[in-house]
């Protein structure tokens, strides 16, 4: 079984420019989250899709990020315009099921550098 | 405060020893309790979790909850130099079907032989 796709795997921008994240979960898992995971920090939930509806964007920073699920597969995060604080890792997680606990299994994230 | 606690750490062993790692939490919604490893510049995976208090074993690894005391650890026996990497604790919410996950900071442990 393949795992969590993310693409690019590292990305280096200027402050103020534009920045997207790519990924694809794993096969038939209906549940996908972004992380944000800031270095000595434990990951932070920015939003969770359940098939293409949005469950929890409660801590997304809404002026400048936005996150979209196309067909409850794949999905997309950008952040535009960044700024200095946005430099981290920006993970992608997949869960195969509604309601009960399912394990997420996790992608290599993507590290971010805003300079 | 935080809704996670967790010392950072690091926490340096000799390869063979028993580790104890911990979290304490405030909200008693929490109905999940789980435990990641992270290893470097890689994403977390889990380890174990557990729904209800007591202890769950699974190999070298136990993990224990708490309820009453908001808290819980995860014990790791013989412990091996691969088992150093980062140990996040984490617990879900349910929300509107779904369940909602909350890391800790993390624990950064060493094993050296």
């Amino acid at each position: 079984e393949a795992g969590v796709a993310q693409s690019p795997r590292y990305k280096i921008i200027e402050k103020r420019q534009s920045v997207a994240f790519w990924c694809n979960p794993i096969s038939g898992h209906a549940t996908l989250y972004w992380y944000q995971q800031i270095l000595g920090q434990g990951p932070k939930l920015l939003i969770q899709f359940q098939n293409n509806g949005v469950v929890d964007d409660s801590q997304l920073p809404k002026d400048r990020f936005s996150a979209e699920r196309l067909k409850g597969v794949d999905s997309t995060l950008k952040i535009q315009p960044a700024k200095l604080e946005d430099s981290a890792v920006y993970l992608c997680a997949s869960s195969p099921l509604r309601g009960a606990y399912t394990e997420a299994f996790f992608g290599q994230g993507t590290r971010l550098t805003v300079v | 405060q935080k809704e996670v606690e967790q010392d950072p750490g690091p926490l340096s062993v000799p390869e063979g020893a028993i580790v104890s790692l911990n979290c304490t939490y405030s909200n008693s919604a929490f109905q999940y309790f789980m435990w990641y490893r992270q290893y470097s510049r890689k994403g977390p995976e889990l380890l174990m979790y557990t729904y209800s208090s007591g202890n769950k074993e699974d190999g070298r690894f136990t993990a224990q909850v708490d309820k009453s005391s908001k808290y819980i650890s995860l014990f790791i026996r013989d412990s091996q130099p691969s088992d150093s990497a980062t140990y996040l604790c984490a617990m879900s919410l349910p929300s509107g079907g779904s369940y909602i996950p909350t890391f800790g900071r993390g624990t950064s442990l060493i094993v050296h032989p």
